[in-house]
């Protein structure tokens, strides 16, 4: 079956670490996006990616990093710039025009606490 | 940042009433989904719409393009408890088809 894999479910950093947020994808779409969610709010863009070696900068990207270099996966690096970063992450991936593609698919998110 | 005003936060309701949210924008936006996701996980796609004005359902759910493109809502009938989690808005805004921009959710509780 085609879908979005996030690992880990569950991620504990300890101040000053960099993590890295798995996000890999079966389904050949083009564009893959990672987003966090704190509790009680919505979805805030991070970073996202139209195609393979090539991403922008989403609303909150400072203290995060990303690289593309496969269609199948995105990665999220966490940096320890990222001064509050415990929240739920979730990644989605989607492909423009094609038929049958409604919208993003997403995983099943990464929560991440600081200890 | 988000463009989508939704409405509203939260819901408290009984079962078998009906309920309904809205989502607002300022942009012009050409596609509209509706999101639900249950706590620890991840949203799942419930409904998309297309064009101005199309109605579409699924079973007790059906959500409407607002005629202006701005705006758009969600009904959910009869609902029952496994209705409970929080619901999303997102739009397509026509000048940028790259990404979608959420609302801020309604959690809806239901009460057996």
């Amino acid at each position: 079956d085609g879908g979005i894999t996030q690992s880990p479910k569950y991620l504990f950093r300890k101040e000053g670490q960099n993590v890295t947020l798995s996000c890999e994808q079966n389904l050949n779409h083009d564009a893959m996006y990672w987003y966090r969610q704190d509790p009680g709010q919505g979805l805030r863009l991070i970073y996202y990616s139209q195609i393979v070696n090539d991403f922008q900068k989403g609303d909150i990207a400072e203290g995060y990093s990303v690289s593309r270099e496969k269609k199948e996966s995105f990665p999220l690096t966490v940096t320890s710039a990222q001064k509050n970063p415990t929240a739920f992450y979730l990644c989605a991936s989607w492909s423009a025009g094609r038929t049958g593609d409604y919208g993003y698919t997403f995983g099943s998110g990464t929560r991440l606490t600081v200890v | 940042g988000q463009q989508l005003n939704q409405s509203p936060q939260s819901m408290f309701i009984q079962e078998g009433e009906d309920v309904s949210m809205n989502c607002t924008s300022s942009s012009i936006f050409n596609t509209w989904l509706w999101y639900k996701q249950e706590p620890g996980e991840g949203p799942v796609l419930l409904i998309a719409l297309y064009k101005a004005g199309e109605l579409t359902s699924n079973g007790r759910l059906t959500a409407q393009f607002g005629i202006t493109r701005k705006d758009s809502f969600l009904n959910i009938s009869a609902s029952i408890p496994s209705d409970v989690g929080i619901y999303f808005c997102a739009g397509q805004r026509i000048d940028n088809f790259n990404k979608f921009y959420f609302g801020s959710g309604t959690k809806l509780n239901v009460k057996p």
